[in-house]
């Protein structure tokens, strides 16, 4: 089972940020925040992933609360191609690669 | 940029009939994983690969499913015979080793099956 909660559906106006949320209040040391999200019938795409320290990149930003029971996925500027299922994984690090274990994610919505 | 190459994009079958779907994984990339996706849900683990050898298959139904990677490089799943219930999108991802680290998984485009 998904070791995430998110909320099943958001909007969000054409260039504001979204802020997409991330509940795993259960999360060990080990595991790392990953973020993908799936544009309708496409395979999903990596986003980013962090382990406690905020990370940037080309796409977006992971902010980690400072107890890492939370994450928030930031789309600094959200355009209507960023319409997608966002998913939010935790996912172990060093015990080789492990699938990943999807919920069922957010369902973002950028309106004109 | 390299990327996770499947096909068929598109599959209909009819049910008791048998199907395949290929997957080349992004070169180099060791690890290669067969996911299920059913309408409205997360994609799930069918298959994980290690090069040639399967790694995980727990969650395949083995009555009907297979799947190969001979050389360690591309990959074949079949089902054999389709049911009803097999008809979802099938996604390929690959990543780059296993050992000690934990390496970013990337998806290929997906087979999208329709059993009549």
């Amino acid at each position: 089972d998904a070791k995430t909660t998110q909320p099943t559906s958001m909007d969000c106006a054409e260039g504001r940020a979204a802020n997409l949320p991330c509940n795993h209040s259960t999360i060990s040391g080990n595991e790392y925040v990953y973020w993908y999200r799936q544009i309708h019938s496409q395979g999903p795409q990596y986003i980013i992933h962090g382990l406690k320290n905020n990370e940037t990149n080309e796409m977006a930003s992971l902010i980690i609360t400072e107890d890492r029971k939370s994450s928030t996925l930031i789309l600094p500027h959200a355009t209507l191609r960023d319409t997608a299922v966002y998913y939010c994984i935790v996912r172990p690090w060093g015990a080789g690669n492990t699938p990943l274990v999807f919920g069922k994610g957010t369902r973002l919505s950028v309106i004109a | 940029e390299a990327e996770v190459a499947q096909s068929p994009r598109y599959k209909i079958t009819e049910k008791s009939q048998a199907v395949a779907f290929w997957c080349d994984p992004i070169s180099g990339h060791a690890t290669l994983y067969w996911y299920r996706q059913i309408l409205g849900q997360g994609p799930e683990l069918l298959v994980q690969f290690q090069d040639e050898s399967v790694v995980d298959d727990s969650q395949l139904p083995k009555d009907r499913f297979s799947a190969e990677r001979l050389k360690g490089v591309d990959s074949t799943l079949k089902i054999q015979p389709a049911e009803l219930g097999d008809s979802a999108m099938y996604l390929c991802a690959s990543s780059f080793e296993g050992g000690t680290s934990t390496d970013t998984q990337y998806f290929g485009p997906g087979t999208r099956l329709t059993v009549l």
